[in-house]
């Protein structure tokens, strides 16, 4: 298995500009969860899914950030007008339990991340 | 108060030492506890994980949970130059699949 794919891996963007990162969870996975990480916060929940349903988006910093899951295989998270403060790196993680998972079994997977600069 | 403290380090030890890494938090409704590890420039991978208080070991690692306290620990055993990375501690509210709440992480480095 190739495990959570992430795209693109690097992105430096400019100020106001739209930005959209992309995951892919592993098959099978029912849940998909975005995560930042900065050095002065460190890792941190922005939204999660489950079974292409959004659960949580409370970790949503404002509204210039928007996610969705349009289907069991692919995820999008768009910033639109991006900031310097934005900058930071985005992991998405997918789990193989729903709502009605067993904790055992609900391991996260992590991707390898998207390192964001805005200029 | 953050929900979840745990110290950045870094954390300097010579190949072969004992390891301690420890985190603490606020809320008694987290109900289980995982620690991860993270390489530079990598995603976080499980290490270990306890639901409750307890022990458990794998290989070289010990993770314990003591509930009364909010305190839980990650041992590292005989450590290798392999070991060096970032340790984040992870807690969760519930059973089922729900978002964790990390620590900020502590960096390790062994020195062979």
């Amino acid at each position: 298995d190739a495990g959570v794919i992430q795209s693109p891996r690097h992105e430096v963007t400019e100020m106001g500009q739209e930005v959209t990162l992309r995951c892919k969870p592993i098959s099978g996975h029912n849940s998909l969860f975005w995560y930042r990480q900065t050095m002065m916060r460190g890792l941190e929940l922005l939204i999660y899914f489950n079974n292409n349903v959004p659960i949580d988006d409370s970790g949503m910093p404002e509204d210039r950030f928007s996610a969705k899951m349009p289907n069991a295989s692919f995820s999008t998270l768009k910033i639109q007008p991006s900031e310097p403060r934005d900058s930071a790196v985005y992991f998405c993680a997918s789990s193989p339990g729903g709502l009605a998972g067993g904790w055992s079994t609900d391991t996260q997977y992590f991707g390898p991340g998207t390192r964001l600069t805005v200029l | 108060q953050k929900e979840v403290e745990q110290d950045p380090g870094p954390l300097s030890v010579p190949e072969g030492a004992i390891v301690s890494l420890n985190c603490t938090y606020s809320n008694s409704a987290f109900q289980y506890f995982m620690w991860y590890r993270q390489y530079s420039r990598k995603g976080p991978e499980l290490l270990m994980y306890t639901y409750s208080s307890g022990n458990k070991e794998d290989g070289r690692f010990t993770a314990q949970v003591d509930k009364s306290s909010k305190y839980i620990s990650l041992f590292i055993r005989d450590s290798q130059p392999s070991d060096s990375a970032t340790y984040l501690c992870a807690m969760s509210y519930g059973s089922g699949n729900t978002p964790l709440v990390f620590g900020k992480g502590t960096r390790l480095s062994v020195i062979a």
